[in-house]
């Protein structure tokens, strides 16, 4: 059975702090996808990225960016110069293949990580 | 764009009594999920639908049940309410492209009395 692990229940950091939050991963199946979601104080969730088990290539956008090591089974998130908007739930989510049809993109989430950004 | 609509956004029950959560979503994806959301459990899978009339369970399905009769709607149901079930409930939807990112609707806060 396929496992995400988010081990840091809360963050708290102040404006233009650099902060990472960790994702690690279990799952048996060779191909797979890895996502992270955000959830505001209004409760939305918000897609963020997908990265497939077949691309290592980090990820930059903007002052976010994206660390997967398969070697480690993470897919870590940092946020760069934090801001006040950045505070949010982040949820980090792991996907099956679906070579076989059978896992029909259902997402296993991790528990979530608060972050708080103080002005 | 209205994306993926979910009512009510709000509703408290007693123990016992029935409802059915509406998921309706605009943009003709074939794939439809319905998660529940626990502090400190992140969301987890109650049903999930790959198409119009078809239905499966997902990680927590116990109490819940689902019908999927027209394509844009996706119905949760309790039947028989009770406060195990107070939880923040999300719908999604996405297309059947494969790992396509889900839609979510903005959840629906259900308190169990």
């Amino acid at each position: 059975a396929q496992k995400v692990t988010q081990a840091q229940t809360e963050i708290s950091v102040v404006e233009k702090e650099d902060v990472t939050l960790d994702c690690v991963y279990e799952t048996r199946d060779t191909t797979y996808y890895l996502f992270w979601y955000k959830q505001p104080p209004s409760g939305e969730l918000v897609f963020l990225i997908r990265r497939n088990s077949f691309d290592e290539q980090n990820e930059i956008s903007g002052r976010y960016s994206w660390n997967f090591q398969k070697s480690t089974s993470s897919f870590n998130f940092t946020i760069t110069a934090s801001q006040v908007v950045d505070s949010a739930v982040y949820f980090c989510a792991l996907s099956e293949g679906e070579a076989g049809g059978t896992s029909y993109g259902k997402l296993t989430f991790g528990q979530g990580t608060i972050l708080t950004v103080h002005p | 764009n209205a994306g993926v609509t979910q009512t009510p956004k709000f509703r408290v029950l007693k123990t016992g009594q029935s409802m059915t959560l509406l998921c309706a979503q605009d943009m003709n994806h074939e794939y439809m999920y319905w998660y529940r959301q626990d502090p400190g459990m992140g969301l987890r899978l109650i049903h999930y639908s790959v198409g119009e009339g078809t239905t499966a369970k997902g990680e927590v399905p116990d109490g819940y049940n689902v019908s999927r009769l027209k394509k844009q709607n996706f119905l949760l149901g309790l039947e028989s309410a009770a406060p195990s079930q107070t939880s923040v409930y999300f719908c999604a939807s996405r297309v059947a492209l494969r790992n396509s990112p889900l839609h979510f609707g903005n959840g629906t806060r259900l308190t169990v009395t």
